[in-house]
């Protein structure tokens, strides 16, 4: 079966760094995903990673190694908007998404 | 960045009745359009996929005629929810993909939320 595995939550510090991990099983890869989603709203494109190694985006970075099927997302200084759902999505041999269950990260002052 | 649209933006309808959403791609031409669902703290769940111009391919689970969905041009599809019961009350988030160079990224519409008393 095809299965994402992230954390369910986290908790961090203003300013601080944090590392949410993926790993997967699917059958194929396309490429991994990372979203946002705020609480009700629909989730926002962060990051897509199709070969290894860290893709950097501002305070944002992803890691992929697909020998491993290993992903992170890291954020650095963080704020207190950072505070969401951030979701791990892969995408398998027939181009469809299958998503993780989420990581709500908590961002405290 | 690529902007999806999605109306309405909430929706409360009695039970028995039917609710039309609308999604559309405004600046790019949407070759396929997903249709999600979320419950309250839970992940999304896709409900089917649909490329223009063809039928739509539900997923295992997914009721075709109870959730209709069109995607007649590139750039719009819609999902009827008919005969919505209270357990259809969901938040309903489409997305669209229209291939960019290497990336098959999805851009998400604000979603739906559906409320059926």
């Amino acid at each position: 079966g095809q299965n994402i595995d992230q954390p369910t939550e986290m908790t961090a510090t203003e300013g601080a760094i944090v590392q949410i991990n993926c790993t997967y099983q699917t059958s194929g890869f396309n490429g991994l995903f990372w979203y946002q989603q705020h609480a009700g709203e629909a989730p926002t494109f962060l990051s897509y990673n199709v070969l290894d190694g860290l893709e950097e985006k501002g305070r944002f970075s992803s890691f992929l190694s697909r020998s491993k099927g290993y992903s992170y997302l890291l954020l650095k200084e963080l704020q207190m908007k950072d505070s969401a759902s951030y979701l791990c999505a892969v995408m398998d041999s027939n181009y469809q998404l299958i998503w993780g269950a989420g990581t709500k990260l908590i961002i405290k002052p | 960045g690529a902007v999806v649209s999605q109306h309405p933006s909430w929706v409360i309808c009695k039970s028995g009745t039917s609710v039309k959403i609308e999604c559309r791609s405004l600046d790019f031409q949407a070759t396929t359009m997903f249709w999600y669902r979320q419950f309250p703290k839970q992940s999304l769940m896709l409900m089917a996929t649909s490329n223009e111009g063809s039928k739509a391919t539900y997923e295992q689970g997914v009721e075709k005629d109870k959730f209709l969905i069109n995607h007649a041009s590139l750039t719009l599809s819609t999902l009827t929810v008919t005969s919505a019961h209270p357990e259809d009350s969901s938040f309903y988030i489409c997305s669209a993909s229209g291939r960019t160079s290497d990336s098959y990224e999805q851009y998400f519409g604000p979603g739906t939320r559906l409320t059926v008393t």
